[in-house]
């Protein structure tokens, strides 16, 4: 059964840091690529961040791109992403998602065939 | 950046009824769309991949039409379990998801 666990939300002031974590099971992880897509409070869902299967290519959103980084370790099944310089507007659930097509190299993100439960991210003072 | 717009924004509906979702990009994506239903609380669920494929094991009244520019979702006959937000999703260039459609109860 495939799994992901996100950690590491909370509150944090504007222009802090908070790193969250995405565990990932029931699959070969390295054969995906994963995304994290935020959802404000009482809004659409927002694509963040992806990466490649492999970790070669990173790909971001412009509202994050600079100060966010995605990453992943695929011999923890663990995807990261850092983010810096935080702003109230990046209030939000965050998720970790699995791509639904299988590749085993350099394949950009499509679209998700599991989530994760989300983590809240608060920026605020 | 591609942009993707739904309409409506939100739609009542009764149980039974078919109910039609549309979803617009900027520019041409091709078939490179799906669809999602979300819940509140809950994360978005996989409905249509591709514009107009199946997801498995969801249910058959769900389908996806559409290519280059505009697509559509159909619900066949609005279930009780249907009551949700349902979003677009480009993929032919980055992502981008449109602004929801939200189907409340009429």
């Amino acid at each position: 059964e495939v799994q992901l666990l996100e950690s590491g939300g909370g509150l944090v002031q504007p222009g802090g840091s908070l790193r969250l974590s995405c565990a990932a099971s029931g699959f070969t992880f390295s054969s995906y690529a994963m995304s994290w897509v935020r959802q404000a409070p009482g809004k659409g869902l927002e694509w963040v961040s992806a990466i490649s299967g492999s970790g070669g290519s990173t790909y971001y959103a412009d509202s994050v791109k600079g100060r966010f980084t995605i990453s992943r370790d695929n011999s923890k099944n663990t995807l990261y992403l850092q983010m810096n310089s935080l702003r109230a507007e990046d209030t939000a659930v965050y998720y970790c998602a699995k791509d639904r097509a299988y590749c085993g190299g350099d394949c950009p993100s499509t679209y998700f065939d599991y989530w994760g439960q989300g983590t809240l991210v608060t920026v605020s003072s | 950046d591609i942009q993707m717009t739904q309409s409506p924004s939100t739609l009542s509906a009764s149980v039974g009824d078919r109910v039609t979702i549309t979803c617009r990009a900027s520019q041409s994506i091709s078939s490179w769309l799906a669809w999602y239903q979300q819940k509140p609380g809950k994360a978005p669920k996989l409905l249509i991949y591709k514009a107009s494929s199946l997801e498995s094991g969801v249910p058959s009244r769900f389908s996806g039409s559409g290519s280059g520019t505009e697509f559509t979702l159909t619900i066949s006959s609005l279930q009780p379990d249907d009551f949700a937000t349902y979003y677009c999703q480009q993929y032919n260039s980055y992502l981008t998801f449109g602004g929801g459609t939200k189907v409340e109860i009429k």
